[in-house]
């Protein structure tokens, strides 16, 4: 069982913020929040994680909530090519064979 | 820098014939991990490799699967003998290994067909 609660769909405007966001209220002290994207037919890619401060990176912003049982991926400017499956993940340090893809988030850019 | 590479993308057989799925790890990587990816199951991990060891493989269905990692440059999932539940796509990823936030990046799949 996923430790994560995604939507199952989310629309967003080309050009406008995608927030998503994902549930983790089981999360453990010792466990990173970690997202994954999978565009159709490819496998999932790498996006970003953290522990409890907001991280940023070239492609995506995290925000975790001080309580970490919450966080939201941020792609600032989306594009159509960011249409895809969001997938946030919980795992532990040093587990590392404990990635456990729910159903994530099926974002849809629009024109 | 080559990402994880598997071949074939497509294999398309016959039940009951033997399926052999390749990945190649990013040069340096110290862990391997199998996945497969379903409609109904989504993303699953079939079996996990560090230094070329198998650490768990919970995650593999049945006896009819077996995997190898003989060097750190090369694995392979044996399916035998295939049947039509084995369709799915099959990843490979690859990490680091160690440390507190290693990251797995994954191969592009092999979509397994078996009629």
């Amino acid at each position: 069982d996923a430790k994560t609660t995604q939507p199952p769909s989310m629309d967003c405007a080309e050009g406008r913020a995608a927030n998503l966001p994902c549930n983790h209220s089981t999360i453990s002290g010792n466990e990173y929040v970690y997202w994954y994207r999978q565009i159709h037919s490819q496998g999932p890619q790498y996006i970003i994680h953290g522990l409890k401060n907001n991280e940023t990176n070239e492609m995506a912003s995290l925000i975790i909530t001080e309580d970490r049982k919450s966080s939201t991926l941020i792609l600032p400017h989306a594009t159509l090519r960011d249409t895809a499956v969001y997938y946030c993940i919980v795992r532990a340090f040093y587990n590392n064979n404990d990635m456990r893809f729910g159903a994530g988030t099926r974002l849809t850019v629009k024109p | 820098d080559a990402g994880v590479i598997q071949s074939p993308r497509h294999e398309v057989t016959e039940m009951g014939q033997e399926v052999t799925l390749r990945c190649k790890p990013i040069s340096g990587h110290n862990s391997l991990f199998w996945y497969r990816q379903t409609m109904m199951r989504g993303l699953e991990l079939l079996i996990y490799f560090n230094n070329n060891v198998p650490i768990d493989d919970s995650g593999m269905p049945e006896d009819r699967f077996s995997a190898k990692m003989p060097n750190a440059s090369f694995s392979t999932l044996k399916i035998q003998p295939s049947e039509p539940r084995d369709s799915a796509v099959y990843f490979c990823a690859s990490s680091l290994g160690g440390g507190r936030t290693d990251t797995q990046y994954f191969g592009p799949g092999t979509r397994l067909t078996v009629l």
